[in-house]
């Protein structure tokens, strides 16, 4: 069965560092969002994607964040200049259709120092 | 304010008991998913719907759109069932599909 894919599976960085969040949708899929839940916290939307643009993004994602889709396959969410409050899950999610279900990856585990 | 509202947060049962679990939301929304939550974090959805009723294996879901309102259910829970289950909508204002998510209720199973 497909599936969303992420890597790494925890990434630990120093405050001030950027880092890159990689996942790879299903591929037939056309909308891809990022969503993060700081642990003991409700899972938050970041960003959804569509047609090689951002269609819609929270508050909590501010100009040191940014979505690229660099090829076919891969969707990547790059942090510029991290801080002790970005670490936290950070799941990518893609689905067919705009209002469809979607299908989480296993998350990306972020701790700043 | 949260706009999905679950209850219990908490929830403990013995196995085989029925179990019932909440969300109340107060936007409009095109449709509403049920999610599982495993400890090691990973999310699967469970559903989605955005009228009637749901059933797959051991699991229900029903939704009344009227009164902004879903409950999903677990028939003759059973231990792997302990898991966080999140109610999360598609606002009706949203663009592209993104999901506003409830705090989650933790659900443990005892043999």
């Amino acid at each position: 069965e497909p599936e969303v894919t992420q890597t790494p599976s925890h990434q630990v960085t120093q405050m001030g560092q950027e880092v890159i969040l990689r996942c790879v949708p299903i591929s037939n899929h056309l909308y891809f969002y990022w969503y993060r839940q700081i642990l003991g916290q409700k899972v938050e939307f970041l960003v959804s994607f569509y047609n090689n643009e951002i269609s819609e993004k929270s508050e909590i994602f501010d100009d040191q964040f940014s979505v690229e889709r660099p090829d076919g396959s891969n969707f990547t969410l790059k942090i510029r200049s991290t801080k002790l409050e970005d670490s936290a899950m950070y799941f990518c999610a893609s689905s067919d259709r705009g209002w469809n279900e979607q299908f989480f990856g296993p998350g990306t585990r972020l701790t700043v120092l | 304010k949260n706009e999905v509202e679950q209850s219990p947060q908490n929830l403990t049962a013995q196995e085989g008991e029925f179990i019932t679990i909440n969300c109340s939301y107060s936007v409009g929304i095109s449709a509403l998913h049920w999610l599982q939550q495993h400890p090691g974090g990973g999310i699967v959805s469970l559903f989605m719907l955005s009228s009637g009723k749901k059933k797959h294996g051991r699991l229900i879901a029903t939704i009344n759109i009227q009164e902004k309102h879903s409950s999903l259910h677990i028939t003759a829970s059973h231990p792997r069932d302990s898991a966080v289950y999140i109610c999360a909508v598609h606002p009706a204002r949203g663009s592209q599909g993104n999901l506003i998510f409830g705090k989650g209720t933790k659900l443990s199973v005892k043999p």
